[in-house]
């Protein structure tokens, strides 16, 4: 069965950076697109930008253009999301999800991170 | 950027009845590319909907999608109780991919 495995949660100061994990599993990793969403307390949902797998070729959401950064590793099927200048407005739950028909289909458990001084 | 704006923010209703979501769009979106979700609290969201009318695997056939352009709703034919919970629609649009979600229905009941 399709899992999204995520890293645990992060506590980090303003400016610094965090990186957070996504390992899948049960599908041919390179097959799906990845995204990254999140999530502010009690907000709604924001789209984060999108990883090819294959070729590693990456789109983010304008707001975050020059802060995000995406990667993976086929060797372990882990897709990568480094988030850097951290400010408290980037408290929230950060969610890798598989993407499929222009949508998502299968979500990790998330992570919190809290940008706190 | 495409603004999905959802209606009503919050719906109350009770177990049994129908429900109607709306979803509108700033500008005209494919209906290949418009979806739903549901999320429950403390959960991740789960996809309900794809191209605007197509249930995702598992999903009850009393949830329905429909709409084009600029309209696209979401009905719940027969509420039942683990169906109270917060949508979202989210549509996607190229060059450059972006994917924008509405602010979100809450699902309350009555």
């Amino acid at each position: 069965q399709v899992q999204l495995v995520q890293s645990g949660a992060e506590v980090k100061k303003p400016g610094a950076s965090v990186k957070v994990s996504c390992k899948a599993s049960g599908y041919t990793f390179t097959s799906y697109y990845m995204h990254w969403v999140r999530q502010a307390p009690g907000q709604g949902l924001e789209w984060m930008g999108i990883i090819n797998p294959s070729g590693g070729s990456t789109s983010y959401a304008q707001k975050l253009q020059g802060r995000v950064t995406m990667t993976r590793d086929t060797s372990t099927s882990t897709v990568y999301m480094e988030l850097s200048s951290l400010r408290s407005e980037d408290t929230a739950v950060y969610y890798c999800a598989r993407g499929v028909s222009a949508a998502v289909d299968y979500w990790g458990q998330g992570t919190l991170v809290t940008v706190s001084s | 950027e495409i603004v999905l704006t959802q209606s009503p923010g919050t719906l109350s209703l009770s177990p049994g009845e129908r429900a109607t979501l709306s979803c509108r769009a700033s500008q005209s979106v494919s209906s290949s590319y418009l979806a739903w979700y549901q999320q429950k609290p403390g959960q991740a969201p789960r996809l309900l909907i794809y191209g605007a009318s197509s249930r995702a695997t598992g999903i009850p056939d009393r949830f329905s999608g429909s709409g084009s352009g600029t309209d696209f709703t979401l009905t719940i034919s027969r509420l039942e109780p683990e169906d109270f919970a917060v949508y979202y629609c989210q549509q996607y649009g190229s060059s450059p991919p972006v994917y924008t979600f509405g602010q979100g229905t809450k699902l309350e009941i009555k």
